[in-house]
């Protein structure tokens, strides 16, 4: 079936260490893109990819690094450096550029707890 | 700057009755798209419904009903006879009317609907 596939749905870290969140789509779609989401709170933009090897900072980029280097994937690093990183993760996805389906469609999310 | 006003945080209603979920919208653009999205326990969002400022037409699918009026800027959610399966949080959604990704997607804060038995 196609879909949007995140792994993992639980992930614990350390504090200071540097943790990679998984997201890949059969769906062959061209733009993905990466939200926080925090209790209480609606979807935040962290990156988003309109094609491969190409992306763009969303609202808050900043302790994060994502990479396209297939269209299938679009990993997001989330670095020491930032500061609050406890929170659920959605990567979403998008049919081409030039569709007018302009929802997204969402994975599973990953819940990233860090201490 | 865009954004979308999902003033009631929680509803809670015993199984059967309607309810009417509320999201008002600021935009600049002339054109563009608003959404509903469904989050249930799991966490994965579920697109229920997307809307053009084109097209005022009210929109009916099954038990769901979506009221679109431009002139007070809202999208409205209504729920007929619910469920306890329509538990979960209801995002509204806002997105310009540009091509490729960034169209971006302005999320309300989401209301979280809770239906009793």
């Amino acid at each position: 079936d196609g879909g949007i596939t995140q792994s993992p749905k639980y992930l614990f870290r350390k504090e200071g260490q540097n943790v990679t969140l998984s997201c890949e789509q059969n769906l062959n779609h061209d733009a993905m893109y990466w939200y926080r989401q925090d209790p209480g709170q609606g979807l935040r933009l962290i990156y988003y990819s309109q094609i491969v090897n190409d992306f763009q900072k969303g609202d808050i980029a900043e302790g994060y690094s994502v990479s396209r280097e297939k269209k299938e994937s679009f990993p997001l690093t989330v670095t020491s450096a930032q500061k609050n990183p406890t929170a659920f993760y959605l990567c979403a996805s998008r049919p081409g550029l030039k569709s007018r389906a302009y929802e997204q469609y969402f994975g599973p999310g990953t819940r990233l707890t860090v201490t | 700057a865009q954004k979308v006003t999902q003033a009631q945080t929680e509803i809670s209603v015993v199984e059967k009755e309607d309810v009417t979920l509320d999201c008002v919208y600021e935009t600049r653009d002339t054109t563009y798209y608003l959404f509903w999205y469904k989050q249930p326990p799991s966490g994965e969002l579920v697109f229920l419904i997307r809307r053009n400022s084109f097209d005022e037409q009210n929109e009916i699918s099954g038990r769901y009903s979506w009221n679109f009026q431009k002139s007070t800027s809202s999208f409205n959610f209504t729920i007929t006879a619910s469920q306890v399966v329509d538990s979960a949080v209801y995002f509204c959604a806002l997105s310009e009317f540009r091509s490729g990704a960034n169209s971006k997607l302005t999320f309300g804060k989401g209301i979280t609907l809770s239906v009793r038995p």
